[in-house]
């Protein structure tokens, strides 16, 4: 049972244009959301999160949608440049639980 | 602030042997995740430990265990090991309070043969 689902496993996009990653999730209990970024041989790297209070949140170029009604959550990379080619995983977290789940993974291309 | 750091960084072994990784959190961190990354299956939560004690645990066999010492470091344990046991181990640490960040280490990669 996939409670977190990124049905994209890639996606390519020219620099500077925008970058638009998806996730879905299932569980209504989930009330946090983060975004991490990860190189080949490396942990990923936390990016930006987001409260399930919010709708919106930004940091620099990178910002989080939050759609609860949709249970659905996008990043947007404006504007996209090459050393943010990297897999995105989206992270969903419910209160109480302590135990974050990951989806499957995006792996974007930004061409030079 | 030193991040948080796991031993050793590759490993190779065969079947049937075990073997032990290790994860040091970030100082403060009293929370401890383990993960198994493989392709196509994104991050699989293994277990988490917070104060010595394990508090969660994902959907692997008995072969796969761990534990967590009075300064928060933490081991990660697998016995017989199998050629599917073959992946990147990663941990993660946190202070345990609420939404929080979890923040990884670079990882463990093991491969069996």
């Amino acid at each position: 049972d996939q409670q977190v689902k990124q049905n994209s496993p890639s996606l390519s996009v020219q620099e500077g244009r925008i970058s638009i990653l998806n996730c879905d999730y299932t569980n209504s209990m989930f009330d946090y959301f983060l975004w991490y970024k990860k190189y080949p041989a490396e942990g990923p790297t936390f990016l930006i999160s987001i409260s399930s209070i919010k709708d919106k949140n930004e940091d620099g170029r990178f910002t989080v949608f939050l759609n609860k009604s949709a249970k659905h959550l996008s990043l947007h990379i404006v504007p996209s440049q090459p050393g943010d080619s990297a897999v995105y995983f989206c992270a969903a977290f419910a209160s109480g639980t302590y135990k974050y789940i990951f989806g499957t993974g995006t792996r974007l291309k930004v061409l030079a | 602030k030193a991040g948080v750091t796991q031993t050793p960084r590759y490993l190779i072994k065969t079947r049937g042997q075990q073997v032990t990784l290790s994860c040091s959190p970030i100082s403060g961190h009293r929370s401890v995740s383990w993960y198994q990354q493989t392709p196509g299956q994104g991050l699989q939560f293994l277990f988490e430990y917070f104060s010595e004690t394990q508090r969660n645990k994902g959907n692997f066999p008995g072969r796969f265990s761990g534990r967590q010492f009075s300064n928060s470091r933490s081991e990660m344990n697998v016995s017989t090991l199998e050629l599917g046991d073959s992946a990147l181990y990663l941990c993660a640490s946190s202070f345990r309070t609420g939404q929080e960040t979890q923040y990884f280490g670079p990882g463990t990669r093991l491969l069996v043969l």
